[in-house]
C-alpha cells in the first residue's frame, strides 16, 4: 500500500540550532514533492517545491533535499527560531496536483 | 489580494443532517481541492474541481458531492453525517490542474453530534 511517513514524535529543538525532519514514501514515483506549514486551527502554508531530478532546494533558511532513489525527503530549518514552532507537512503530488499528505510533525523550538 | 476564503469558520451538525460548506478561491486562480483533516492527521484529498467539472476524486463515498461555479468558487456538500465526517475541511486552489503551488484557506472545523 502506498504509504507516507514523517516522524509522529514532536522535535524539541533549541534556538539557533538545526532543526531536520524526515518524510519517507513507499509505493510512489512523484514527480515532485512539497513541503507546507501549518500553525494550530489554520490551514497549510506553501513553503517549497522540489522536482524529482531535483537533489537540493533553498529558500532563506529552508533546505529541502529529495532523494528519489532511497525515497526520501529531507527538511531543513537553519538557524531555528521560536516562530518557526509549527507543525511541517510533506505532500507528494499524484495526477493533477492532488497532494498526499504525510501526517505532519510538529517542531518546537525553545528559547 | 485577497487569499482563500471559507465560510462558515465553525459548524455543529447533528448525525443524519446535510451541510454545505463554501470557498473562494484566490484571485486568479480556477481550480479548487478539497481536503479532510481530522484531529492529528495530514489533510485528505476529496476532490478537485477545474472549468465546473470533477476532475478527479479521492476514496471518498457518494455522499460527498461538490460544484464549482462560473466565478470559480466551490461548494463542498455533505450529505448524511455521521459522526467520523467531523473533522477541519480545507479548501486549496491554484492555476489549472498543474497548478503547482496550492494556497489553502483557514478551513472550516464541522463538528457532528
Amino acid at each position: 500500500s502506498q504509504k507516507i511517513e514523517q516522524n509522529s514524535e514532536a522535535l524539541n529543538i533549541q534556538e539557533g540550532k538545526t532543526a531536520t525532519l524526515t518524510c519517507n514514501y513507499t509505493n510512489y514515483s512523484p514527480a515532485y514533492l512539497q513541503w507546507y506549514r501549518q500553525d494550530p486551527g489554520r490551514g497549510p502554508v506553501f513553503l517549497l517545491l522540489i522536482r524529482e531530478n531535483e537533489k537540493e532546494k533553498r529558500k532563506e533558511r529552508l533546505k529541502v533535499t529529495f532523494d528519489t532513489t532511497l525515497k526520501q525527503s529531507l527538511f531543513h530549518i537553519t538557524a531555528s527560531q521560536p516562530a518557526d514552532s509549527a507543525t511541517y507537512l510533506c505532500a507528494l503530488v499524484r495526477g493533477n496536483n492532488r497532494l498526499a499528505f504525510g501526517k505532519g510533525n510538529q517542531v518546537v523550538v525553545i528559547p | 489580494d485577497a487569499g482563500v476564503t471559507q465560510s462558515p469558520t465553525h459548524l455543529i451538525k447533528t448525525r443524519g443532517q446535510q451541510v454545505t460548506l463554501r470557498c473562494s478561491p484566490k484571485s486568479g486562480h480556477d481550480t479548487v481541492s478539497w481536503y479532510q483533516q481530522a484531529l492529528g492527521q495530514g489533510p485528505q484529498f476529496i476532490f478537485q474541481y477545474y472549468e465546473e467539472e470533477e476532475r478527479q476524486r479521492g476514496n471518498f463515498p457518494d455522499r460527498f458531492s461538490g460544484h464549482q461555479f462560473p466565478n470559480y468558487s466551490s461548494e463542498l456538500n455533505v450529505n448524511a453525517l455521521l459522526l467520523g465526517d467531523s473533522a477541519l475541511y480545507l479548501c486549496a486552489s491554484s492555476l489549472g490542474q498543474g497548478g503547482y503551488e496550492q494556497y489553502f484557506g483557514p478551513g472550516t472545523r464541522l463538528t457532528v453530534t
